[in-house]
């Protein structure tokens, strides 16, 4: 979906190198999510944000962090990149329209592999 | 864990109607079922949810027991373009986490 964009779209880095993904929409979505996939297997959630003063650690947060630098633009930084974060990322966005439901959005994902 | 249980794999003639079941027999009274697919490595994308009632977009059909305890997902008319691993979630949606298993990978053939 074009409304979320995802920069770089691949990177290769080397073990230790502080790593930056980023993701913006122009959805106008309050929440904002990263998940991670690895070869075969489904998505796992890292961290995610339900709004610009609000964030949450997910499934797998260790050796992650995040910044929600404003409604559209949610951050994920790897400090010190090890090769097993070798992975495909994904952002993903939602509007909660009413309890229940909260469909998200994807974008292109970032193809990441660290040396 | 998931809390669904989906087949690996399916195939499907093109121009046949594709039916994808899935069971989530542990959902609770206020959990949705929703389906998304994943074509190659991209991104999720949405295809439909569901509470009780049976849906209907212009991607799919989503036909939910009446015990909630199982569904399935129909594409009426299957293309090679739906190629694709297809996941079934259930979630109560506020607390933003969709949990993905490994969903059901439909080959559509010629």
């Amino acid at each position: 979906d074009a409304d979320v964009t995802q920069t770089p779209r691949n990177r290769i880095t080397k073990t230790g190198k502080r790593i930056m993904l980023e993701c913006s929409q122009t959805k106008g979505h309050d929440r904002m999510y990263w998940y991670r996939q690895d070869p075969g297997l489904g998505l796992r959630l890292i961290y995610y944000s339900f709004d610009v003063k609000d964030i949450n650690k997910g499934e797998i947060s260790d050796g992650y962090s995040v910044s929600r630098q404003a409604q559209a633009k949610f951050s994920l930084s790897l400090e010190s990149a090890i090769p097993n974060q070798t992975a495909l990322y994904f952002c993903a966005t939602s509007d909660l329209k009413f309890a229940g439901t909260d469909t998200q959005y994807f974008g292109p994902g970032t193809r990441l592999t660290v040396l | 864990d998931a809390k669904t249980t989906q087949p690996p794999s399916m195939d499907c003639a093109e121009g046949r109607a594709a039916n994808l079941p899935c069971n989530h027999s542990t959902i609770s009274g206020n959990e949705y079922v929703y389906w998304y697919r994943q074509i190659h490595s991209q991104g999720p994308q949405y295809i439909i949810h569901g509470l009780k009632n049976n849906e209907t977009n212009e991607m799919a059909s989503l036909i939910i027991t009446e015990d909630r305890k199982s569904s399935t997902l129909i594409l009426p008319h299957a293309t090679l373009r739906d190629t694709a691993v297809y996941y079934c979630i259930v979630t109560g949606g506020s607390q933003g986490n969709l949990i993905f298993g490994k969903g059901t990978k439909l080959s559509v053939k010629p």
